[in-house]
């Protein structure tokens, strides 16, 4: 399986204000996904990124709050636009292995002040 | 570290019993079913997964169950370990040719017992 990492692993923002994810695979797939995973809950599709197109997004999800940008076939980002306390989330990214499987980065844990 | 179970259901073994976690799925038409493994603090991690095919699949001390008729998956861990304590979620999907995307269940809480 893929060794996949993120950054940062978590942060505190204040509300109106922007962060981007970084996530970095050790080797090159076609492609990424970026969930979401509310407090106590499960995780939710954000967005596939697949490299040198533009990112398909989930029912709810839009490009002006979650821009992702997948530059190269190991990386991607994900910014999350403009905070407010509900996007206090893990936002985690993954990537697909040798079947149907996925495998998932540890996740960045954000809190929204 | 943070703990992403707190709403969520629980179930609780003693150390050394088998451990069953059932799901049910909402897709007719899933392809691929995934257990997955999420410790606190710590991303999904994955335990094993069984084609629409099959009615049955076991790995390392883990078997998972198919029932297609009742849309209903199960997860057994035989011999639970305290290494075992995590939440645990199924997902299902649906192969596409443009990303295979995953939905998860809502998750169970495992707590092992001493």
């Amino acid at each position: 399986s893929a060794v996949i990492s993120q950054k940062p692993s978590r942060d505190i923002c204040q509300r109106g204000t922007s962060l981007t994810i970084q996530c970095q695979v050790d080797s090159q797939v076609t492609m990424m996904f970026w969930y979401r995973q509310q407090p106590g809950q499960s995780l939710t599709l954000i967005a596939t990124a697949n490299q040198g197109s533009e990112a398909t997004y989930e029912s709810g999800f839009v490009i002006d709050k979650f821009p992702i940008s997948r530059p190269n076939l190991t990386f991607s980002t994900l910014t999350v636009s403009n905070m407010s306390p509900e996007d206090s989330s893990i936002y985690l990214c993954s990537v697909e292995g040798q079947g149907a499987e996925q495998y998932f980065g540890p996740g960045t844990r954000l809190t929204v002040t | 570290g943070e703990s992403v179970g707190l709403h969520l259901p629980t179930l609780s073994v003693q150390e050394g019993d088998n451990s069953i976690i059932n799901c049910a799925y909402s897709n007719s038409a899933s392809d691929y079913f995934i257990w997955y493994k999420q410790e606190s603090g710590k991303g999904p991690q994955f335990i094993i997964d069984i084609r629409s095919n099959m009615d049955k699949r076991q790995g390392q001390r883990v078997t998972v169950l198919l029932n297609k008729t009742v849309k209903h998956l199960s997860l057994q861990i035989a011999a639970t370990q305290p290494g075992d304590s995590a939440v645990y979620f199924c997902a299902e999907i649906v192969l596409t040719g443009g990303g295979n995307k995953l939905t998860f269940g809502t998750g169970t809480q495992l707590k092992v017992e001493l």
